[in-house]
């Protein structure tokens, strides 16, 4: 079964750092094109930033630029999140997404979602 | 950037077909994708390249996409159909619309 599994969420206050991972299986990893997309309360998804299989292609939300880095291990089958400078405006479930194209360069469809992991910043 | 368009609500009566766009500057020039979504649960993909559709995904679901308008067409809608359904797009970044809320009457 394909599958992803998110971690690492919780409570922050502002200016602090976090870094969630995820970890992949039932599919060749090292292929795809990995993402984490999140969802604000109430709000629609928002992809935040993506890598290619081979961790040439990464590329950042806007709102998330200079903030955040995103980095894979293939040999772990693991994908991260490094979070700095947390904002409350950062507060969302945050998922992590499988690429539906194996070695893409245009990236999406996503056709594997986690559950997410939900990251609350606030003092 | 790339803007996609959605409206915000869509009813449509039970057993009926509802319609949902997604509009974008020359957006039939881009793959669209769409995904539904259920409250406590993260989004699905329904319809990827404009019009296929994953295993699972009964054929009830259809896209088409043309000029400035992708369109998500639900045929004899269900109860459980109820969800919220956005469209992504690659505009150089990942681009999600704003989403449309779907109410089976």
């Amino acid at each position: 079964e394909v599958q992803v599994v998110e971690s690492g969420g919780g409570l922050v206050q502002p200016g602090r750092s976090l870094r969630l991972s995820c970890v992949a299986s039932g599919f060749t990893f090292e292929e795809y094109a990995m993402h984490w997309v999140r969802q604000a309360p109430g709000k629609g998804p928002e992809w935040v930033s993506g890598i290619g299989w081979n961790s040439v292609s990464i590329v950042y939300a806007d709102s998330v630029k200079g903030r955040f880095t995103i980095s894979r291990d293939n040999a772990k089958n693991s994908l991260s999140l490094q979070m700095n400078s947390l904002g409350p405006e950062d507060t969302a479930i945050y998922y992590c997404a499988k690429d539906e194209r194996r070695y893409s360069t245009i990236w999406g469809p996503f056709d594997c979602w986690g559950l997410g992991t939900l990251v609350t910043v606030s003092s | 950037s790339y803007e996609l368009t959605q409206p915000f609500s869509v009813s449509v009566a039970l057993g009926q077909t509802a319609r949902i766009t997604c509009g974008g500057n020359n957006i039939g020039d881009k793959n669209v994708h769409w995904y539904q979504q259920k409250p406590g649960q993260a989004p699905v993909l329904l319809i990827y390249r404009d019009i296929n559709r994953p295993s699972g995904i009964p054929d009830r679901f259809s896209g088409s996409n043309s000029g400035n308008t992708a369109t998500l067409t639900i045929s004899r809608a269900q109860a459980g159909d109820e969800a919220d359904y956005y469209c992504q797009v690659w505009d150089a970044t990942v681009v999600f619309g704003g989403g449309t809320k779907l109410t089976v009457l």
